[in-house]
Parts: C-alpha cells; sequence; structure tokens
C-alpha cells in the first residue's frame, strides 16, 4: 500500500514563525503536492514538484515555499506564519504517469496560527 | 469555466439504506477520483474511475464520460460511511487535480 506521512497530526504556531510541514513518501513517487483546505473553499493547491530540486506554483502559493531535496519528501515552509494561514493541511504524492495519475493522500496537518 | 459539481451538498441516512452521490464535470477528463474524508481530515482513495464501472464491497461508482459524469454508490449504509465524499478530475492538457465541493453524508444507528 502506498504510504504518504505527514509530520505532525496538530501544530500549533505563533504569528511570525517559521513554519515546516514534512511530507514523506514510500512509493517513490515522482510527484508530490501540498494542498489547503478550509471550510466553504474546498481544497485549494498551493505548489506541486514532479522531481527533485522541482517545484511548480499552484493557485495560492503565496506566503509560502516548498522544498524538495529528496525523491521521497517535500516540504511546505511558511516563512513567517500569519493568522490567515491558520488551517488544514494535506501532501499527496502520485506516479509520473498521465494515463494513471491517482494521487494518495496523507493523514493532514491541522496548523493553528495565534 | 473548468467546473466539477457535486450533489447532494448534504445526505442524512440512517443506517441500512442506500444512497447515490453524483459528480458532474464540465470537460473531458484523464482521471476521475473518488475519496472519502474521514472526520479525522483524512482523504481515502476509493476509487480511481475515469470511465466504466468498479465495485469495492459495499460501494461501486460508475462514470459516463461521453455524458460527464460519475455516480457514487453506496449500499446498506453504516455509521463508519459519514464524512465528506469528494470527486475530483483531471482535465485533459492538464495536470492539476480539481476537487468538486464535496457531499457531506451522516448515517445514524
Amino acid at each position: 500500500d502506498v504510504k504518504v506521512t505527514q509530520s505532525s497530526r496538530y501544530l500549533v504556531k505563533r504569528t511570525g514563525e517559521k513554519v515546516f510541514l514534512e511530507c514523506v513518501q514510500d512509493m517513490d513517487h515522482e510527484n508530490m503536492f501540498w494542498y489547503r483546505q478550509d471550510p466553504g473553499l474546498g481544497l485549494r493547491l498551493i505548489y506541486f514538484s514532479y522531481d527533485v530540486k522541482m517545484k511548480e506554483k499552484g493557485d495560492i502559493p503565496e506566503g509560502y515555499s516548498v522544498s524538495r531535496e529528496k525523491k521521497e519528501r517535500f516540504s511546505l515552509i511558511l516563512e513567517s506564519a500569519s493568522t490567515n494561514q491558520t488551517s488544514m493541511y494535506l501532501c499527496a504524492s502520485s506516479a509520473l504517469t498521465v494515463a494513471k495519475n491517482i494521487q494518495y493522500f496523507g493523514a493532514g496537518t491541522r496548523l493553528s496560527v495565534l | 469555466g473548468i467546473q466539477v459539481e457535486q450533489s447532494p451538498p448534504d445526505l442524512i441516512l440512517q443506517e441500512g439504506a442506500n444512497s447515490t452521490l453524483r459528480c458532474n464535470f464540465s470537460d473531458s477528463v484523464n482521471n476521475l477520483q473518488w475519496f472519502h474524508q474521514n472526520p479525522w481530515g483524512q482523504l481515502i482513495n476509493l476509487f480511481y474511475i475515469p470511465s466504466g464501472t468498479k465495485q469495492n464491497g459495499r460501494l461501486s461508482a460508475t462514470t459516463v464520460a461521453t455524458e460527464r459524469y460519475s455516480l457514487l454508490y453506496i449500499s446498506s449504509s453504516q455509521t463508519t460511511d459519514s464524512g465528506v465524499y469528494f470527486c475530483a478530475v483531471t482535465f485533459r492538457n492538464t495536470d492539476k487535480l480539481i476537487f468538486g465541493t464535496g457531499t457531506r453524508l451522516q448515517v445514524f444507528p
């Protein structure tokens, strides 16, 4: 079974802190994704990556950056956390095949910024 | 514009009832997935079904790609089926997975 592991289920941070959300997958997937989920807004794509050291902006990249130094690990970075970044963050991975591009999700991280 | 719409938005059932959830999409798709988000937030893959019909236990799904809709059937519902069901698609010539607005299902004993 595919396993996508997010380092924390719950995080509480203060405004202005630098925050790292970590995601690791064990299926040698090329593609990795970060989403946030907010009530009434659904899931929105923040950043994604097709390969090591490669990143692409999603629909809402402002205030975030990412790092992919190893194939299995994709980190989301909040350089200076703000209260409007309080949200549920979901990581996903998929294989690099257009024909069967199934995304698998981690358990999510609920981040509260005070 | 590109849209993925789900209906109904909310569904309340008694244990043992059957239900049908619908997903309409506005263009041809490469990928269609159904997910169940449990009360703890985990998104669980149910089906990868860009076309055709699949079954897995009490759940089955059908996608009619030419008519741009997919249906998720839940039979003999159980309280553990509660949560939000999402369909998500990747449209042709794009890479992004676009999520529908979800159907919130509550199953009571």
